[in-house]
């Protein structure tokens, strides 16, 4: 199946460790995206990169570290948990030049004790 | 910055009838409207998109216009069933500020049987 597929789908840690989360996409686009939705649905992108290149970093805490090894793949790794990163993030993907639309990945639930 | 606003934040129809959900987008630059619909646990899916050259745009029981003077675009859907109850989301981006999407609020929609 192509598709955008982030693990895990759900994370529950205790405040102050550090977690990751992983993305891939099979699609063949070029650009990959995380973006953070909060608990009233509301989604505010935080980071993107296109070809391995960081193109967007949104006010995001430096505790927020993305990695993207190739183009196919996304991470995004956080340190020193705090309650307030709760959320469930979402990686998407889209080719930048020709075609705008984005796929989104099903998102990973963070849950911080 | 992109800023893209969007109501009602929510609303409740009767299956058959229509719902029409609202957004306006601040940066007249913006030249890509996408839709996405929200099902709950899942990731958010395009449904409809429109570019800035065009006033409308249908497909099936979902149209989308746009009105650039205003800065407004619209998602109209016609016979609701409870299958569309979701969250909607509209989105707008600047090309040049490199293919970020800038979502508005979103609208919680249920379809009454």
């Amino acid at each position: 199946d192509t598709a955008v597929s982030q693990t895990p789908k759900y994370l529950v840690t205790q405040m102050g460790n550090d977690k990751s989360i992983k993305c891939e996409q099979n699609l063949g686009h070029d650009t990959m995206y995380w973006y953070k939705q909060d608990s009233k649905k509301f989604l505010k992108i935080m980071f993107s990169y296109n070809n391995k290149e960081l193109i967007i970093n949104e006010t995001v805490p430096n505790r927020f570290s993305p990695k993207s090894p190739d183009k196919a793949h996304l991470n995004l790794h956080i340190n020193s948990l705090e309650l307030g990163d709760s959320a469930v993030y979402f990686c998407a993907s889209s080719q930048r030049d020709s075609s705008y639309g984005y796929t989104f990945g099903s998102g990973t639930r963070l849950t911080v004790v | 910055g992109e800023n893209v606003e969007q109501h009602p934040s929510t609303l409740s129809v009767q299956e058959g009838d229509s719902a029409v959900i609202k957004c306006t987008y601040s940066d007249s630059a913006s030249n890509y409207f996408p839709w996405y619909k929200q099902e709950l646990g899942k990731g958010p899916q395009l449904i409809i998109d429109i570019r800035s050259n065009v006033g409308e745009k249908k497909d099936q029981r979902i149209a989308v216009t746009l009105n650039k003077t205003a800065k407004h675009f619209s998602l109209h859907i016609t016979e609701t069933q409870p299958e569309d109850s979701a969250v909607y989301f509209c989105a707008a981006t600047v090309k040049a500020a490199g293919n970020k999407l800038t979502f508005g609020g979103g609208t919680r929609v249920l379809v009454k049987p």
